[in-house]
Parts: structure tokens; C-alpha cells; sequence
């Protein structure tokens, strides 16, 4: 059974920094490009980043130069670095494992809140 | 960026109805085209990829057609399970995007 586990989530400062975790169980992760989606309290769902199998990575405009994704495929592992927090990445954030094109996997989402 | 509109933006049918849901993108997506599901506090589930392909599992009243720029997701027979907000998603360029949501009630 496919299974991806975020974690990381929490009260963070304007300004501030945070470090997103993915784990991934059931498949082979090495496989699989990986990316993030984030969805702010009743907004769209926003796409975030992507990596690749090869490491090669892909950013939403609104958080290119902030925030990095990485993965460990060693440890089943997908990251996402945060840094220079706004209000506006206030959201629930995603890992979703990606198929052709399509999210076909997704974790229950971990809740980044950046406020003062 | 790809701008994917969705429309209506919210939807009230009643059970048995046949239901459907506009897409339209920006610019030519060809058929790289994807509908997804989310219940509340759920996250998203994948229901058709590549315009009108069914993933695994999902029931065949749901189904999907387009292409290009204008796509359509349908439900031929609304069912109380059915309620929740859909989205489109496009994959034809990065940045990835999805429409802004159709959310479907029961009357």
C-alpha cells in the first residue's frame, strides 16, 4: 500500500525558517518524481515545487529563491525547505507522488502557520 | 503561467442528476489534463488523468472529455458520496496549476 507521511508543520515568525518531511512507504521512491502542494484555509490548491528521479527541481514563482526541495531516496525520504516566511505561505501543505502528469498519491498534509 | 478557470465555481444538484463541470486553460494543454477530488479536511484524490482516463477504482459514472483548452468533467448519476470540490490540473508546463475549484452540494 502506497503511504506518504508528512511531518514538520508548526507556528513559525514571519521571517522565519522550517524544514518540511515527507516519508514514503510501498513503492519504489527512487522512481517517482515528487512534488508539493499547498492549500491556504478554503483557497485553490497552490502547486509548489517539484524534483525529479534525477534530483532536477521545479518552483512555483511565489516561493522561487525561498524555499528548496530535496529528497533522500536512501531514507524514502522528500523534503521542503521554507525559509523567509510570509503570512501568504500560511497553508496545509502536500507531498504527492507523481505519475505521467498526475498526483496520484497524497499525504494528509502537514500545517505550516507563519503569524506573529 | 497557465491559468486554468473552472466553472461553475459551486454546483447544487440533486441525487441521480447528471452533473457537469467546465475547464477552460489559458493557452493549448493539449490533453495533459487532470481532475481531482477532495472531501473536507481530505486531502485531493486523483479521478481522471490525461483528459478522460479513470484511475483505478473509480467508479464509471465519472468521466471526462477535451482538449486543447476546453475540457469537461461529468457525473452521469450524482450520488451522496459524490459531495465535495473538484479541481482541474493541468501538467503541460511548470509551473503546474490546478482551476480554482467547483463545490458540489446536494439539493
Amino acid at each position: 500500500e502506497v503511504q506518504l507521511v508528512e511531518s514538520g508543520g508548526d507556528l513559525v515568525r514571519p521571517g522565519g525558517s522550517l524544514r518540511l518531511s515527507c516519508v514514503a512507504s510501498g513503492f519504489t521512491f527512487s522512481g517517482h518524481d515528487m512534488h508539493w502542494v499547498r492549500q491556504g484555509s478554503g483557497k485553490r490548491l497552490e502547486w509548489v515545487a517539484g524534483i525529479g528521479t534525477g534530483g532536477d527541481t521545479e518552483y512555483a514563482d511565489s516561493v522561487k529563491g525561498r524555499f528548496t526541495v530535496s529528497r533522500e531516496n536512501a531514507k524514502n525520504s522528500l523534503y521542503l525547505q521554507l525559509n523567509s516566511l510570509t503570512a501568504g505561505d500560511t497553508a496545509v501543505y502536500y507531498c504527492a507522488r507523481v505519475n505521467d502528469g498526475a498526483l496520484d498519491y497524497w499525504g494528509q498534509g502537514t500545517l505550516v502557520t507563519v503569524s506573529a | 503561467d497557465i491559468l486554468m478557470t473552472q466553472s461553475p465555481s459551486s454546483l447544487s444538484a440533486s441525487v441521480g442528476d447528471r452533473v457537469t463541470i467546465s475547464c477552460q486553460a489559458s493557452q493549448d494543454i493539449y490533453n495533459y489534463l487532470n481532475w481531482y477530488q477532495q472531501k473536507p479536511g481530505r486531502a485531493p484524490k486523483l479521478l481522471i488523468y490525461d483528459v478522460s482516463t479513470l484511475e483505478t477504482g473509480v467508479p464509471s459514472r465519472f468521466g471526462g472529455s477535451g482538449s486543447g483548452t476546453d475540457f469537461t468533467f461529468t457525473i452521469t448519476s450524482l450520488q451522496p458520496e459524490d459531495i465535495a470540490t473538484y479541481y482541474c490540473q493541468q501538467y503541460a508546463t511548470f509551473p503546474y496549476t490546478f482551476g480554482q475549484g467547483t463545490k458540489l452540494e446536494i439539493k
